[in-house]
């Protein structure tokens, strides 16, 4: 069965950090662009982050450029995010999903993760 | 930024009646290889987005045949023929074309 679970949501004090984790199983990883995508309550969905199939190209939404890290590890099947300063504007349910080719056509979505920034 | 917007963002439907929802955006998402880069997803209640159009106006895998997209450049619908109870959610328009991709701001579709 092709899924994506994320992991390392939770609450964290403005200005810190968490790592989030998404972990592919049924399918070939490293032939996938993988994207993170947010969804805040009672907004619409915002998308984060986008890294292509050997992770040497990255993208970012302006809001969160020098401040979030997108990686994954072939060998492992894994998807990261590292998200450092923290802001309140950065509470939402992460979703990790797949692209293949880079240019939509995201098929695949993970349950996602829950990043609340409070103090 | 390519700036998407959707219209409306309520849409109350009743069972077996059709739906449809608008989508523009601010630039162009015709590409030089002929294709629009413009997909729709739908987020159920409590659920991940789910894939129901690409490039437009291709159907998903699983998509029922209800479901059906067009439009090119920047005007684009997304059609339900026959609106079912399970429909319910939050559609929205996403342009892939160019980075930051971006998302329309939701249509919630509801069953009068």
């Amino acid at each position: 069965e092709v899924q994506l679970v994320e992991s390392g949501g939770g609450l964290v004090q403005p200005g810190g950090s968490l790592r989030l984790s998404c972990a592919a199983s049924g399918f070939t990883f490293s032939s996938y662009w993988m994207h993170w995508v947010r969804h805040a309550p009672g907004k619409g969905l915002v998308w984060v982050s986008r890294i292509n199939s050997d992770g040497s190209s990255t993208s970012y939404v302006d809001s969160v450029k020098g401040r979030f890290t997108i990686s994954r590890d072939n060998a492992k099947n894994t998807l990261y995010l590292q998200m450092n300063s923290l802001r309140a504007e950065d509470t939402a349910v992460y979703y990790c999903a797949r692209d293949l080719k880079g240019s939509g056509y995201i098929d695949v979505w993970g349950k996602g993760t829950t990043v609340t920034v409070s103090s | 930024d390519i700036v998407m917007t959707q219209s409306p963002l309520s849409l109350p439907v009743s069972p077996g009646e059709p739906a449809s929802i608008s989508c523009r955006s601010s630039q162009s998402l015709l590409h030089s290889d002929g294709y629009n880069y413009l997909d729709w997803y739908l987020q159920k209640p409590g659920q991940s987005p789910q894939f129901l159009i690409y490039l437009a106006s291709s159907r998903a895998s699983g998509v029922p045949d209800r479901f059906s997209g067009s439009g090119s450049g920047t005007d684009f619908t997304l059609k339900i023929s026959r609106v079912e109870a399970e429909d319910v959610g939050v559609y929205y328009c996403m342009q892939a074309l160019q980075t930051p991709i971006t998302f329309g701001q939701g249509t919630r579709l509801e069953i009068k």
